[in-house]
């Protein structure tokens, strides 16, 4: 199956700093997602994000297909963004249905 | 309803009991995954619905576990004879389909003693 890799695979931050949060995969993919799972377990998709750039608030993602990585940034950091970010990637590279194949994701833990 | 609705929420179970594991997706989303997570690790795909059918069910670790979907509707995720290497938390997830708009609960964390 396709590998997913994060890194770094812990941060810590105190509140206002920017970070940037790395996805690599091993093979061609035409969907790409990230997750924040906040410290209740619950996962919240954050960009479906296939190729591009996009923004969303304090949170940007890209995507470079191409190169086989997506990058997702945090400005000014806040306690809230504390938890685990994940990225994601399907199974069939030629379908954007059915399993995802999760990375073991960035631990990130903000300090007021 | 609102969101996916997973119960229950916590689970501690005897080491060869039987749990069952429920899932109430988004109204009205025809795709339904179950994901079991262990604890550090990213979710791994156990199994996958559209509407009532088991496209996918690769992911089952073992003959041990079974889902079901009968209605198109409410999944159950069914452990027999649980063991310690069981424990994690079981999530499930919903979608309307063509890959968009995953929606996970909040999981079901199955401890086995």
């Amino acid at each position: 199956g396709i590998q997913v890799e994060q890194s770094p695979p812990d941060l810590i931050l105190q509140e206002g700093a920017n970070s940037t949060l790395r996805c690599n995969f091993s093979d061609s993919v035409n969907n790409l997602q990230w997750f924040h799972q906040n410290p209740w377990g619950q996962l919240i998709n954050l960009f479906y994000i296939p190729s591009g750039t996009k923004q969303n608030g304090r949170l940007s993602a890209t995507t470079v297909a191409t190169e086989r990585y997506s990058l997702l940034y945090i400005s000014s950091s806040q306690t809230t963004d504390s938890g685990v970010y994940f990225c994601a990637v399907p199974a069939d590279r030629g379908s954007t249905l059915g399993r995802l194949y999760f990375g073991r994701g960035t631990q990130l833990t903000v300090w007021p | 309803g609102a969101g996916v609705s997973q119960s229950p929420r916590y689970k501690v179970a005897k080491r060869g009991q039987d749990v069952a594991l429920r899932c109430d997706p988004i109204s009205g989303h025809v795709s339904l995954f179950w994901y079991q997570q262990a604890l550090g690790q990213g979710p791994e795909f156990l199994t996958y619905f559209q509407n009532e059918a088991q496209l996918d069910k690769s992911g089952l670790p073992s003959d041990r576990f079974f889902a079901e979907r009968p209605e198109g509707s409410v999944s159950t995720l069914k452990i027999q004879r649980t063991q310690q290497e069981d424990s994690a938390v079981y999530l499930c997830a919903s979608s309307p389909g063509q890959g968009l708009g995953y929606t996970f609960g909040s999981g079901t964390r199955l401890t086995v003693v």
